[in-house]
């Protein structure tokens, strides 16, 4: 079956750069979105489409795509970074729509 | 500004159904999908289907068809409905507007947590 697949745990330096990736066949023709999740707290959108944040995410966020990975760049991670991140993007077969299994990013 | 307000934490014995409703506000409902998602304790994000805010059509996860059903009404509020439920299916379950039919998911609700045990 289809999947995205992300590092479990990645961390980052405070004011240095972290990427994070999501691998999947998917990716070749759909872009990834991107969550945020802090404990106890709903997902957030943080980045999605070829260039797109929404409003209110921090310029410091943004995500790229090359072959069958998709990235999401955090450009000097601050201490309030530190979260669940989830990629997801649509599927041409299986389920319509996938998530990855998440990458707890810790910043040091 | 756009709000999804979802119904209260429940608690069911196996077996038996469970339905949330996400009432949603701020913005037009026909303009948008509703998908359903949900986290089991400890877990990951699991996209269980979506509606269509304009016509009602429905997709489901392929693991849970037979058991979900997703509904709209007039009040521009969706329901999820679970049926045959057991352990695995305590989980935090959340309704999150889709820009059409992708898999960007700009609002969510804050979340139901339904709890699964005899």
């Amino acid at each position: 079956s289809s999947e995205l697949t992300q590092d479990p745990a990645v961390s980052v330096a405070l004011g240095q750069t972290v990427r994070i990736t999501c691998q999947g066949e998917s990716l070749r023709y759909q872009y990834a979105s991107w969550y945020q999740q802090k404990p106890g707290q709903a997902p957030l959108l943080v980045f999605y489409g070829k260039n797109k944040r929404p409003s209110g995410i921090p310029d410091r966020f943004s995500g790229s795509s090359s072959g069958d990975t998709a990235s999401l760049t955090i450009t000097e991670a601050q201490a309030e970074d530190g979260a669940d991140y989830y990629c997801c993007s649509r599927q041409s077969s299986g389920d319509p729509v996938i998530f990855g299994g998440g990458t707890k990013l810790t910043v040091l | 500004q756009v709000q999804l307000v979802q119904s209260g934490g429940e608690v069911k014995r196996p077996g038996a159904s469970v339905t949330v409703s996400c009432k949603t506000s701020g913005y037009i409902f026909s303009s948008y999908a509703i998908s359903w998602v949900r986290q089991a304790p400890g877990q990951g994000l699991e996209w269980m289907g979506w509606i269509s805010g304009y016509n009602g059509n429905t997709g489901y996860a392929q693991k849970l068809q037979g058991r979900v059903t997703m509904t709209t009404d007039t009040s521009s509020t969706a329901y999820l409905e679970l049926r045959t439920l057991t352990s695995d299916d305590t989980a935090v379950y959340y309704c999150a507007r889709g820009q059409g039919t992708t898999a960007d998911f700009d609002y969510w609700g804050q979340g139901t947590l339904v709890t699964v045990s005899s």
